[in-house]
């Protein structure tokens, strides 16, 4: 089965300690994108990538930090400076990048942090 | 940068009345424009996508989307709502200048059967 996957669904940590997110995709897709969604805000970007070892902020990047050593994986560590990290972290993919925008993205389950 | 709206943040509404979630977007140039719909415990699913051509776009389970170029507009329609389409509505745009999706805050669909 293609798709998106993240792990895990849940994750609770404690305050003042860095964590880690996993996104892994088989769709062969060249982009990848980490989302924060909150009540009432939507979601909100926090980095993107088009292609392996290249990645850019996007609109809430404080805070968080990313890698993308290998196409399939995008994961995202939210650190002890982001100050609210609570919150449900969605990662999706594109599957062509470069000049092209006519993508639609492909979401996977989330995974829901708190931080206590 | 681009920002989007999507005015109605939750909506009531009885089987069999029809829906209109407006979306307007800020940025003038080229846009690929998308509603997503999260359906409770679900991931996020695209129902329609608009890219070029007909403005009016189909998409599944009986929903369409107009887009009108003049009014930076995407609205989503629906002539006949169902218990089943209770769940939350993102309105999305992409433009040529930063190739991610940017989002609107959502609205939540209630239908009251």
């Amino acid at each position: 089965d293609g798709g998106i996957t993240q792990s895990p669904k849940y994750l609770f940590r404690k305050e003042g300690q860095n964590v880690t997110l996993s996104c892994e995709q088989n769709l062969n897709h060249d982009a990848m994108y980490w989302y924060r969604q909150d009540p009432g805000q939507g979601l909100r970007l926090i980095y993107y990538s088009q292609i392996v070892n290249d990645f850019q902020k996007g609109d809430i990047a404080e805070g968080y930090s990313v890698s993308r050593e290998k196409k399939e994986s995008f994961p995202l560590t939210v650190t002890s400076a982001q100050k609210n990290p609570t919150a449900f972290y969605l990662c999706a993919s594109s599957p062509r990048a470069g000049g092209e925008v006519n993508t639609e993205a492909f979401f996977g389950q989330g995974t829901r942090l708190t931080v206590v | 940068a681009q920002s989007v709206s999507q005015h109605n943040h939750h909506v009531i509404l009885s089987e069999a009345a029809s829906l209109e979630l407006g979306c307007n977007y800020s940025y003038g140039g080229t846009v690929n424009l998308f509603w997503y719909v999260q359906y409770p415990g679900q991931h996020l699913q695209l129902l329609l996508k608009y890219f070029s051509g007909d403005p009016l776009v189909k998409g599944i389970k009986g929903f369409e989307a107009e887009f009108i170029k003049s009014k930076f507009s995407f609205n989503l329609r629906k002539p006949s709502v169902q218990w089943s389409d209770t769940a939350e509505y993102f309105c999305a745009v992409k433009d040529t200048g930063r190739r991610a999706l940017t989002f609107g805050s959502g609205t939540r669909l209630q239908v009251q059967p």
